[in-house]
């Protein structure tokens, strides 16, 4: 019972680096999300994705490359990282749009120096 | 667009005690969901308690409650009998039901204290 995990759950990295944060999740579920999490701002989505092949832009997105080539996976790139990108990651999905109910990773936490 | 806001960053409450967390929304959508979620200092996010719009009644989890008041766009969640296991961050959400993302707004959360 994996559920959905993320990897590395802490990386340090520096400015100007690439870096990528791994999702994986066993359920097959269709949709499938990256948020950010900062003191004093909550959660604001990065990219969703509604299904392989398919993804779209959240609130946050400048600097940030998502994939989706298989239904499990949804890796999460920052092509040339940023101190401002320091934050906690998470990773979540869910079967259908229609309830809202998100599972969650445990999060990634960059911090990019 | 979508807003949530949590006007209370901390609260804390006495064991055993009862406490009321604060959330208000803004949508312009007639057909949306609303949330609770917890973070413990695990980090990972747990739904807490989920309420449909358009029932009126008002949801209830065990010792989780909500206070949903449409009109005022208001959704209180009310802690009864509140544990030490009950400290963590909530965040109130918000999704329209039907939205193309079928993706949450969150408001900024309240940090929740249990003394013993």
């Amino acid at each position: 019972d994996a559920g959905i995990t993320q990897s590395p759950r802490y990386k340090i990295t520096e400015t100007g680096r690439q870096v990528t944060l791994m999702c994986h999740q066993t359920w097959s579920h269709s949709y499938m999300f990256w948020y950010r999490q900062d003191l004093g701002h909550g959660l604001r989505l990065i990219y969703y994705s509604a299904a392989a092949d398919i993804t779209d832009k959240g609130e946050v997105s400048d600097g940030y490359v998502v994939s989706r080539s298989k239904t499990e996976n949804f890796p999460l790139t920052l092509e040339s990282a940023t101190r401002s990108q320091t934050s906690v990651y998470f990773c979540a999905s869910t079967i259908t749009r229609y309830t809202g109910e998100l599972f969650f990773g445990e999060g990634s936490r960059l911090t990019v120096l | 667009a979508q807003t949530v806001t949590q006007s209370q960053p901390e609260m804390s409450v006495q064991e055993a005690e009862t406490v009321t967390l604060s959330c208000t929304y803004d949508t312009s959508e007639s057909d949306y969901y609303l949330f609770w979620y917890k973070q413990p200092p695990s980090r990972q996010m747990i739904l807490v308690i989920r309420q449909e719009a358009y029932k009126q009644q008002n949801a209830t989890e065990n010792r989780f409650s909500v206070n949903f008041q449409k009109a005022a766009k208001s959704f209180s969640l009310k802690i009864s009998d509140s544990q030490l296991g009950d400290a963590a961050m909530y965040f109130c959400a918000c999704m329209n039901y039907g939205g193309s993302q079928g993706n949450l707004i969150f408001g900024k959360g309240t940090k929740l204290s249990v003394k013993p």
